[in-house]
């Protein structure tokens, strides 16, 4: 268990829909990332927040948004849901912007039918 | 466009068998290189490489950078079924964006 919690465990939900995916970071983690994890993309960086701000953007869509919390827990939030967008989400957390020191969440599985 | 890429993307073996596990990677501002072990959901850490050469070494698992010729292997010796999960390597550049390739499926039986 790496500290990091994601809820839910598992979505599903229709084509056109808008889902929010939550993940609290490790106890004193201050940085939040999320990735998307499909089976033909592999594992790819969409975005990563550190103490509220965002600080490093990768390949996240426009249809999806993110922000980190006060309490430093994060939202990951998908709109206009398409089939393509069914895939694992994870959220890592690390204490800095050391990432090479994240630690992974468990997962929401998104199934987009 | 910065790229990782492993091979194979998929080995069957039999326990006690030694696996080696590619990956090369063509990355600007690269910093480290590192390696992580997913079974069942949640990737986990086993290497970071910064250095070329030196070999860092855990139980069975071993692994070594080289970045002239830009890629790196796993090795797995005495393989064991607990060590069947898909192993992933990640580029880590200087904007600390992890880009990851898609990974290798390693299924040991007994």
């Amino acid at each position: 268990d790496s500290g990091v919690t994601q809820t839910p465990k598992h979505l599903i939900t229709a084509t056109g829909q808008r889902v929010t995916l939550r993940c609290s970071p490790r106890s004193g983690d201050l940085s939040v990332y999320w990735y998307q994890q499909s089976l033909d993309q592999g594992l790819q960086f969409l975005i990563q927040y550190y103490n509220g701000e965002e600080r490093a953007k990768g390949n996240i869509l426009e249809r999806f948004s993110a922000q980190q919390f006060p309490d430093l827990h994060s939202e990951l939030n998908l709109s206009s849901l398409e089939l393509g967008d069914s895939a694992l989400y994870f959220c890592a957390s690390s204490v800095g912007n050391r990432a090479h020191e994240q630690y992974f969440g468990p997962g929401t599985r998104l199934t987009v039918t | 466009e910065d790229k990782v890429v492993q091979s194979p993307l998929s080995l069957v073996v039999h326990e006690g068998d030694t696996v080696t596990l590619n990956c090369s990677y063509e990355v600007t501002n690269f910093r480290s290189l590192l390696w992580y072990k997913q079974e069942k959901k949640a990737p986990t850490f086993l290497f970071m490489l910064t250095s070329s050469g030196i070999e860092k070494k855990s139980g069975r698992l071993s692994s070594i950078l080289d970045k002239k010729e830009l890629f790196s292997i796993l090795n797995i010796t005495a393989t064991q079924t607990g060590d069947s999960a898909i192993y992933l390597c990640a580029a880590l550049p200087y904007t600390d964006k992890l880009i990851f390739g898609t990974g290798t499926r390693l299924q040991v039986f007994p």
